[in-house]
């Protein structure tokens, strides 16, 4: 089962535009983690935010957290035709010593050039 | 060094069949973990090992799944009779094990399975 929903499931800009892509989770959380996937296939990590991190950058890319409202925001700032690609927000829970990822559903980026 | 590597990356198989998928994790890294993509239900979360031993398989849909690691490095899933609704991408993931709230997963580019 999935973790939570994020918003929008389809985006779609034009280059040099800012993406951001919304994620909301459901339980308490150890961290949070981003990954892009191109073309159905494997998934590239992006960023790792801790559950004590409100904000991370990472060259063109802000991940920010509310653990309060149980989201996180993923900005793409100038954005390429090669950010075209789905995004998706990952979480680890606090239980035990897990550690499996449970996945939003996913945001669709078109960055039109 | 090298990333997570999955072989085959595509399988074709008849109902009723076996299947073994392959998952090589970065070298060095003590945690590996199976997920599959289909259409219907997203990314899911299959099994977990760290080590050689398997401390989460909550996640494995039925007793047809089965998956082992060896050596702490090469891990296998296997598919026994497989069914139509088997269809889907099976990723494989490995971290360093460390801790747990900064423990990055890496994935390998997964093995697109059909059940025909």
């Amino acid at each position: 089962s999935q973790q939570g929903e994020e918003d929008p499931q389809a985006l779609s800009i034009q280059e040099g535009e800012n993406a951001t892509m919304n994620c909301s989770y459901k339980t308490s959380i150890n961290n949070l983690q981003w990954y892009r996937q191109n073309s159905g296939r494997g998934l590239v990590h992006l960023i790792l935010i801790r559950s004590n991190e409100r904000e991370k950058h990472s060259g063109r890319l802000r991940v920010t957290l509310d653990t309060s409202k149980k989201s996180s925001s993923l900005l793409i700032t100038a954005s390429r035709a090669a950010d075209t690609a789905s995004y998706f927000c990952a979480t680890v829970p606090i239980s035990g010593s897990a550690r499996q990822l449970t996945f939003g559903s996913g945001t669709q980026l078109t960055v039109l050039p | 060094g090298a990333g997570v590597s999955q072989s085959p990356s595509n399988k074709v198989t008849e109902k009723g069949k076996d299947v073994e998928l392959r998952c090589d994790p970065i070298s060095g890294h003590t945690a590996l973990y199976w997920y599959r993509q289909s259409l219907g239900q997203g990314l899911e979360f299959l099994i977990y090992f760290q080590g050689n031993s398997a401390p989460d398989k909550s996640g494995l849909p039925s007793d047809r799944f089965s998956a082992e690691r060896t050596g702490g490095s090469v891990s296998t899933l296997t598919i026994q009779r497989t069914q139509q609704e088997d269809s889907a991408v099976y990723l494989c993931a490995s971290s360093a094990g460390g801790t747990v709230g900064a423990d990055t997963q890496y994935f390998g580019p997964g093995t697109r399975l059909t059940v025909l």
